[in-house]
C-alpha cells in the first residue's frame, strides 16, 4: 500500500536553514504537502506542490520534487524558535478524493 | 484561521457509548473529510463527504459513519466507543470541481476524544 517515510527528529541552531525529508511509494500522486503542527493544536497548511513541479518557493520555505527518486523536501530559511513543531508531509492520491497519506511526521526543534 | 471549525473541542467518553463530533468547512468549500490522529502518529483518512454522500473511505469499521449536509457542513458520529478510539479527529474541507481538483485542503483545530 502506499507509505509515507520521515526522519522522527531534526535539531537546528536559530538562524540556521533546516531541511526536513520526505519519501513516499506511490506514483500515482498529484499534490504532496507539508503541514506544521504545534502542540495541542491541528494542522496548519504551509505549503503544496503539484506533482508535475519541482520546486516552489513561498517566502522562506522552498519546496522540492524529485518524482524519481519519490522524494520531496521542505527547506526552511532563517529558522526561528517559532518554527519549532511538528512538520508532517502528505501526499494526496488521483482519484478525486481528499485522501492524503501521511509521514509520522518529524520534530523540529530550533535552539539558540 | 482557516475557516474550518469544529466542535467540542475536547470531550471525554466511556467505553461502549456513543459520540458525535462537529465540522463547518470554509466558505466555497464543498467537499469535508475526516481524520483520526493517535498521540504520536500522522493523521489516518477516516472518509470524505461530497454532495452530502460518503465517496471515500479509509480502513475504519462501519461503526464510524457521517453525514454532510446541504451547508457543507459535517457530522461524524462513533458507535460503541472502543478505549483505540481515543485520538484527535480533524476535520478537513476543499473545493472539488467538475474536472480539475483543487490543492488546497484546510484542516480545523480538532476534537480531541479520550475514552475511559
Amino acid at each position: 500500500g502506499e507509505d509515507v517515510e520521515q526522519s522522527l527528529f531534526l535539531s537546528v541552531r536559530e538562524g540556521d536553514s533546516s531541511v526536513i525529508n520526505c519519501t513516499y511509494t506511490d506514483s500515482s500522486s498529484t499534490y504532496l504537502y507539508w503541514y506544521k503542527q504545534e502542540p495541542g493544536a491541528g494542522l496548519q497548511l504551509l505549503t503544496y506542490i503539484f506533482s508535475n513541479m519541482d520546486m516552489k518557493q513561498d517566502q522562506r520555505l522552498t519546496v522540492l520534487l524529485n518524482k524519481k527518486d519519490k522524494h520531496l523536501s521542505l527547506r526552511i530559511a532563517d529558522t526561528q524558535t517559532g518554527d519549532s513543531a511538528i512538520y508532517f508531509c502528505a501526499v494526496r492520491l488521483s482519484g478525486g478524493y481528499n485522501k492524503l497519506i501521511f509521514g509520522a511526521g518529524t520534530r523540529l526543534a530550533v535552539h539558540p | 484561521e482557516t475557516g474550518v471549525t469544529q466542535s467540542p473541542t475536547h470531550l471525554i467518553k466511556t467505553r461502549g457509548q456513543q459520540v458525535t463530533l462537529r465540522c463547518s468547512s470554509q466558505s466555497g468549500h464543498n467537499t469535508v473529510s475526516w481524520y483520526q490522529q493517535a498521540l504520536g502518529q500522522g493523521p489516518q483518512f477516516i472518509f470524505q463527504y461530497y454532495r452530502e454522500e460518503e465517496n471515500g473511505r479509509g480502513n475504519f469499521p462501519p461503526r464510524f459513519s457521517g453525514l454532510q449536509f446541504p451547508n457543507y457542513s459535517s457530522e461524524l458520529n462513533v458507535n460503541a466507543l472502543e478505549l483505540d478510539d481515543s485520538a484527535l479527529y480533524l476535520c478537513a474541507s476543499s473545493l472539488v470541481g467538475t474536472s480539475e481538483v483543487a490543492g488546497e485542503l484546510f484542516f480545523g483545530e480538532g476534537s480531541r476524544l479520550t475514552v475511559l
